[in-house]
């Protein structure tokens, strides 16, 4: 069964710091990959997402990720953070299942 | 554009009694996915609806269901409910379902505390 798994339950850095979060999944053949973000009190919303061509995707407020498929991995990184980006982030992986199946969720805390 | 509009927002229910929550999906969706959100699972799938037909379920048991309108809005129903039902209960709407390649738009979902 495909599987998402985000290796971090908790990251707490200070703004400016690089930010670097880990996603794996488990399934074989071609994936549609996504990163969601939900930041406190709103909704879930999508920061990028990877469905062919170049593998380094770039998404909003300067999220970018990186598919490699040898390692099964989507990463997310930020090379400085701010503030505002203290959120839970959500990895999601859509392959044969027609499902969009989510990792269990990183929080992310931005200390000034 | 209005959002994805779920309600109610909040409710508490006791052991036993039945919940059923709303959905109404951006104007244009016909897609229509609910997921349980809980502390350290994540957010787990429950079904997608697409044009009033269930298209994929998830590992749930028969007391989660749902439906889906000719107007695209949808909604779940959970009975006999247990205190681990208590959750974030999410609907997302997109235009080309689960097995596209487009965004899910979510909405704030229905917050269920079960006593």
């Amino acid at each position: 069964a495909q599987s998402v798994s985000q290796h971090n339950h908790h990251v707490i850095l200070s703004e400016a710091a690089s930010l670097e979060l880990g996603c794996n999944y488990s399934y074989g053949g071609t994936v549609n990959l996504f990163w969601y973000v939900q930041y406190p009190g709103q909704h879930l919303q999508l920061l990028l997402k990877y469905f062919s061509g170049d593998p380094l995707v770039k998404g909003i407020k300067g999220f970018e990720a990186e598919f490699i498929k040898s390692k099964f991995s989507f990463n997310l990184r930020k090379p400085s953070v701010q503030w505002s980006d203290t959120a839970e982030y959500f990895c999601a992986v859509n392959g044969g299942a027609q499902k969009l199946v989510f990792g269990q969720g990183t929080r992310l805390t931005i200390n000034p | 554009k209005a959002g994805v509009t779920q309600t109610p927002r909040y409710l508490i229910k006791t052991r036993g009694q039945q919940v059923t929550l709303s959905c109404s999906p951006i104007s244009g969706h016909r897609s229509v996915s609910w997921y349980q959100q809980t502390p350290g699972q994540g957010l787990q799938f429950l079904f997608e609806y697409f044009s009033e037909t269930q298209r994929n379920k998830g590992n749930f048991p028969g007391r989660f269901s749902g439906r889906q309108f000719s107007n695209s809005r949808s909604e779940m129903n959970v009975s006999t409910l247990e205190l681990g039902d208590s959750a974030l209960y999410l609907c997302a709407s997109s235009s080309q379902g689960q097995g596209g390649t487009g965004e899910l738009f979510f909405g704030e979902g229905s917050r269920l505390t079960v006593l």
